[in-house]
Order: structure tokens, then C-alpha cells, then sequence
């Protein structure tokens, strides 16, 4: 099946800990995205990959980081530098970096302990 | 600054009647406005694009409308069931390489 799979589907964070959520695509798509959701909120840009080893910051990029090293996998790592970091977390990728239809994961809901 | 405004946070209706649910913008000049439906705990799905040149678009039950003038999209789901219940979002962007930005979505029940 083609796809894009988030994991873990929850994830809890201590203080000062940093956390890794995995994102990886099968679609062959250029481009990848990870969006954060708070409850009754929008999705707001994290930082975005429109090809391999290249990526760009977001609009809420502080206490964030991303690699592209491999075209099927965008990794998101949550700092402890993040002093806010309960939210749900969706990838996403599209074909091509024009603004194609986006096809999302299933998320990742991220909690402090 | 630039606002994509969707305009209930909630939206009750009947079954079988018709919802509509409104996306408007200002300070963008949107290539094409997408929608998009999510289940709680679920990732966005795709639903349709239209395009600036595009007045209407139709699928199935849905029909999406683009006015460029009033700077805003009407949603809608003709004959609505239980099913279409559920957030739905709208996303646009200006031309060219920069990603999607989303609205806050409306939140449909479909009441039996």
C-alpha cells in the first residue's frame, strides 16, 4: 500500500528530553511537511523539504529540527528547547513542491510527563 | 497581515439538507484554495482544488466555489449524512513554491 506512516501514534516527553517523530513515504513525492494542531486550532507550518538534503524553516520553527537525508523520510526532533510541545503532529508530502494536493499521515499526538 | 477566516467554528444541520461552509482570505493572491475533511484523531484527507480562474468545481455531493473578487470559497455537501460529519478545512497559497496555509476548519454534525 502507498503511503505516508507516522510513528509513534503517541509520545510522551520528560523535561529537558528530546523526542523523535518518524515520517516516511512510499509515494516517491519530492516534497514533505510537518504541521502542528492544538485543539480548535489550524495547522501551522513546522518546516517544510522540497527535495533531498534540503529544507526550510516554517513559520513555528524554534525548538524544532529536521533532516532530509533520504527522499522517503523527513524526521522531526522536538528540542527541549520547545517549551510547548503537547500537540498533534502531522507529516505530509505532495508529488512536486507546486502546492499539489497533500497527503497526510495519521499523526502523532505528543504529551509531557 | 494575511488571514484565511473560516466562518463558524461549528455547524449543525439536518440530514439531508444542504451545508455550506465559507473560507474567506485577505492579503493573498491565491493560485487555487483547497478543502480538505479530518477525523478527530486522523490526518486531513483531500476533498477538492479550485483553481483562480475556476468559478465552480463539483464532486459527488460536494460543489466548491471560488470568487476571487469577494475573496472567499463556499463548501458545500448537498444531501448530508451522518457521515459527512467531521472538521473541514480549507488551504490556499499564493503562486509559486510556498507551502499550504490552513484555516481553522469548521466542525460539520450532521444531525439524523
Amino acid at each position: 500500500d502507498g503511503g505516508i506512516t507516522q510513528s509513534p501514534k503517541y509520545l510522551f516527553r520528560k523535561e529537558g528530553q528530546n523526542v523523535t517523530l518518524s515520517c516516511e513515504q512510499n509515494l516517491n513525492h519530492d516534497a514533505m511537511y510537518w504541521y502542528r494542531q492544538d485543539p480548535g486550532q489550524g495547522l501551522r507550518l513546522i518546516y517544510y523539504s522540497q527535495i533531498v538534503n534540503d529544507f526550510q524553516k516554517g513559520d513555528i520553527a524554534e525548538g524544532y529540527s529536521v533532516s532530509r537525508e533520504k527522499k522517503e523520510s523527513f524526521p522531526l526532533t522536538v528540542t527541549s528547547a520547545q517549551k510547548n510541545p503537547t500537540a498533534f503532529y502531522l507529516c505530509a508530502s505532495s508529488r512536486t513542491a507546486t502546492n499539489e494536493k497533500l497527503f497526510f499521515g495519521s499523526g502523532t499526538q505528543l504529551s509531557v510527563l | 497581515s494575511q488571514k484565511i477566516e473560516q466562518n463558524s467554528e461549528a455547524l449543525n444541520i439536518q440530514e439531508g439538507k444542504t451545508a455550506t461552509l465559507t473560507c474567506n482570505y485577505t492579503n493573498y493572491s491565491p493560485a487555487y484554495l483547497q478543502w480538505y475533511r479530518q477525523d478527530p484523531g486522523r490526518g486531513p484527507v483531500f476533498l477538492l482544488l479550485i483553481r483562480e480562474n475556476e468559478k465552480e468545481k463539483r464532486k459527488e455531493r460536494l460543489k466548491v466555489t471560488f470568487d476571487t473578487t469577494l475573496k472567499q470559497s463556499l463548501f458545500h455537501i448537498t444531501a448530508s449524512q451522518p457521515a459527512d460529519s467531521a472538521t473541514y478545512l480549507c488551504a490556499l497559497t499564493n503562486s509559486g513554491n510556498t507551502p499550504l496555509v490552513f484555516g481553522k476548519g469548521t466542525r460539520l454534525s450532521v444531525i439524523a
